[in-house]
């Protein structure tokens, strides 16, 4: 079973449309929680934290569940520009700062 | 935010050279950096993490002499791809934290290497 489980899609959406993406992660030791968001040949860019009492970030919300060890991002109105895959990175229970990354989610916003 | 660049971003090299990328942290003291590489449409594998002054530690599979990492300032990391083939072909992106990697992790832009 692979640390970071994410589905990878691809998502095609309309613009305006609201869609929500998950990822499940197998370490409950594990301590920290980001999105991160990676454009096509491009480095990965931090979107968001991800905080036990969710949190939300404009048009973004991003929530944690530790019982199901559950993690899930939502977009609301999207955008041409949303188009990009989201890496759910989950941190490791050691202090070593060791990022576990899933394999993205492939969102394509359509006009 | 912080700033981290790579370079080059770009190389192309023969079989059976060696190729540097360096990493550094612009406007902040990197006490960790970490190395990852990622395949076309795969999530991204760490290599190696790098602490200012030590050696690196490397992830179970990676060939440490191999893949020279050093680590010589808080703004300078360095991955040496030594007798390069066409299988290391990647994309490798380095990342800097200030805190040990314990928070956020700031990426590099990333080199692609192929290896003719």
């Amino acid at each position: 079973r692979k640390e970071v489980e994410q589905d990878p899609g691809p998502f095609n959406v309309p613009e305006g449309a609201t869609v929500a993406f998950n990822c499940t992660y197998s370490n409950s030791a594990s301590q920290s929680f980001f999105w991160y968001r990676q454009d096509c040949r491009k480095e990965p860019k931090l979107l968001m934290s991800v905080y036990s009492s969710g949190n939300e970030d404009g048009r973004f919300t991003a929530q944690l569940n530790r019982a199901s060890q559950y993690i899930s991002l939502l977009i609301r109105d999207s955008k041409l520009s949303d188009s990009a895959t989201y890496l759910c990175v989950v941190h490791g229970s050691s202090n070593t700062g060791k990022l576990i990354f899933g394999q993205g989610t492939t969102l394509q916003v359509k006009p | 935010g912080a700033v981290v660049s790579q370079h080059p971003s770009r190389v192309i090299c023969k079989s059976g050279t060696s190729v540097k990328i360096e990493c550094r942290s612009l406007d902040f003291q990197a006490t960790t950096m970490f190395w990852y590489r990622q395949f076309p449409k795969q999530s991204l594998m760490l290599m190696a993490t790098s602490n200012e002054g030590s050696k690196a530690t490397y992830e179970q599979g990676v060939e440490k002499d191999k893949f020279l990492i050093n680590h010589a300032s808080l703004t300078l990391s360095t991955l040496t791809v030594t007798s390069a083939h066409p299988e290391d072909s990647s994309f490798y992106i380095c990342s800097a934290s200030s805190r040990g990697g314990l928070y956020e992790q700031y990426f590099g832009p990333g080199t692609r290497l192929t290896v003719t």
